[in-house]
């Protein structure tokens, strides 16, 4: 599977957008980008999967860039309850191998 | 049932006695995982099944640690001679075959703390 790169930490204040940023320069072409997030003590979360076309879902909404090689979740409204540890993974469509998981980006919200 | 569920959700067990770890996975999904993350760290892969058997055992850190899992659902992972290294949430996650439309999805983890 591709590597991923996130930023470690980002805070972002009660109520504003907040924007994941995840590059994945050498995504091939049948790799999804899947988005994961871990609040503490607790299993991480599975929330939103794309190919190549945005995609929006209840919880977020997911951008990916045209070349693929990036993208960004976006939480539209954030609460303090989406304080938690956000992972961007690539992966080939119809494996059910393993994920492995990186370090994420650890997301603050401020009130 | 409607989640993965593990069980016990909390262990206490003394050095050097066995333990046994349970999870229950969403009816249906063939592929189940296991992890574990120490304090502060990171999600480490240990085992995958697809069906009863398991394809990927290469995250189990030594022989101490093993994992079975019967009728294509409850899964069992035991570590004997436990050791304070072994102290972590211990977590399972199941998915349908391929996981691409809906991902893993994680139990509430068991929490091994080995004195």
């Amino acid at each position: 599977d591709a590597k991923t790169t996130q930023p470690p930490s980002m805070d972002c204040a009660e109520g504003r957008a907040a924007n994941l940023p995840c590059n994945h320069s050498t995504i091939s072409g049948n790799e999804y980008v899947y988005w994961y997030r871990q609040i503490h003590s607790q299993g991480p979360q599975y929330i939103i999967h794309g190919l190549k076309n945005n995609e929006t879902n209840e919880m977020a909404s997911l951008i990916i860039t045209e070349d693929r090689k990036s993208s960004t979740l976006i939480l539209p409204h954030a609460t303090l309850r989406d304080t938690a540890v956000y992972y961007c993974i690539v992966r080939v469509a119809g494996r059910d191998d393993k994920i492995i998981f990186g370090k994420g980006t650890r997301l603050h919200i401020l009130p | 049932g409607a989640g993965v569920s593990q069980s016990p959700s909390n262990k206490v067990t003394e050095k050097g006695k066995d333990v046994e770890l349970r999870c229950d996975p969403i009816s249906g999904h063939t592929a189940l995982y296991w992890y574990r993350q120490s304090l502060g760290q990171g999600l480490e892969f240990l085992i995958y099944f697809q069906g009863n058997s398991a394809p990927d055992k290469s995250g189990l850190p030594s022989d101490r640690f093993s994992a079975e899992r019967t009728g294509g659902s409850v899964s069992t992972l035991t570590i004997q001679r436990t050791q304070q290294e072994d102290s972590a949430v211990y977590l399972c996650a199941s998915s349908l075959p391929g996981g691409i439309n809906y991902g893993y999805t994680f139990g509430s983890g068991t929490r091994l703390t080995v004195v």
